[in-house]
């Protein structure tokens, strides 16, 4: 089983749903990370936790928000998704040696 | 201006030789740098991290820093085709809390 696992892997969703990608790790880390994934633009830092009750936002929060369940599940939802939030979504964790694992991305698409 | 910078590419090298990847940053009391390879379709993998100005070697991989002229780049000798890949820059920032990449490098070793 993979150390960090994102669900689904794959989402078509519509404009104005909904949605919610949910992120699991069983590294013990407590650092975790929402990036999105646009071609050209490299990973760009949607939301950081550091812990449970530590959640700031990264450089592209607007539309998002994310919830801390418990170390290991970190979720990001679009409350309204819109065709310009079509990217491939990464999930990653980090420990203080500061290495960031990633989960296998989820690919989400708004039509 | 971002806080990393890349080239885009794409650099394309053929087998054998020698492959330079270049990443400049913005931010001068970034502390810890990464670089991270990513095959297409898949998760960044971290390959090399390097703390301190100097050269960081680790098999065919050489990580360089210069914090003084705030550049990171990446040496790959002897190049593989299976070294065809993106390679994305990182850095914990100064408040080491956020994972910022470049907009990675698109590398492409040709038999």
């Amino acid at each position: 089983d993979a150390d960090v696992t994102q669900t689904p892997r794959n989402r078509i969703t519509k404009t104005g749903k909904r949605i919610m990608l949910e992120c699991s790790q069983t590294k013990g880390h407590d650092r975790m990370y929402w990036y999105r994934q646009d071609p050209g633009l490299g990973l760009r830092l949607i939301y950081y936790s550091f812990d449970v009750k530590d959640i700031n936002k990264g450089e592209i929060s607007d539309g998002y928000s994310v919830s801390r369940q418990a170390q290991a599940k970190f979720s990001l939802s679009l409350e309204s998704a819109i065709p310009n939030q079509t990217a491939l979504y990464f999930c990653a964790t980090s420990g203080t040696g500061a290495e960031a694992f990633f989960g296998q991305g989820t690919r989400l698409t708004v039509v | 201006q971002k806080e990393v910078e890349q080239n885009s590419g794409p650099l394309s090298v053929p087998e054998g030789a020698i492959a330079s990847l270049n990443c400049t940053y913005s931010d001068r009391v970034s502390q810890s740098f990464f670089w991270y390879r990513q095959y297409s379709g898949k998760s960044p993998e971290l390959i090399m991290s390097i703390y301190s100005n100097g050269d960081k070697e680790d098999g065919r991989f050489t990580a360089q820093l210069n914090k003084a002229s705030q550049y990171v780049s990446l040496l790959i000798r002897d190049s593989q085709p299976s070294d065809s890949a993106t390679y994305l820059c990182a850095l914990l920032g100064g408040s080491a809390r956020q994972l910022t990449f470049g907009s990675g490098t698109q590398l492409t070793v040709l038999p």
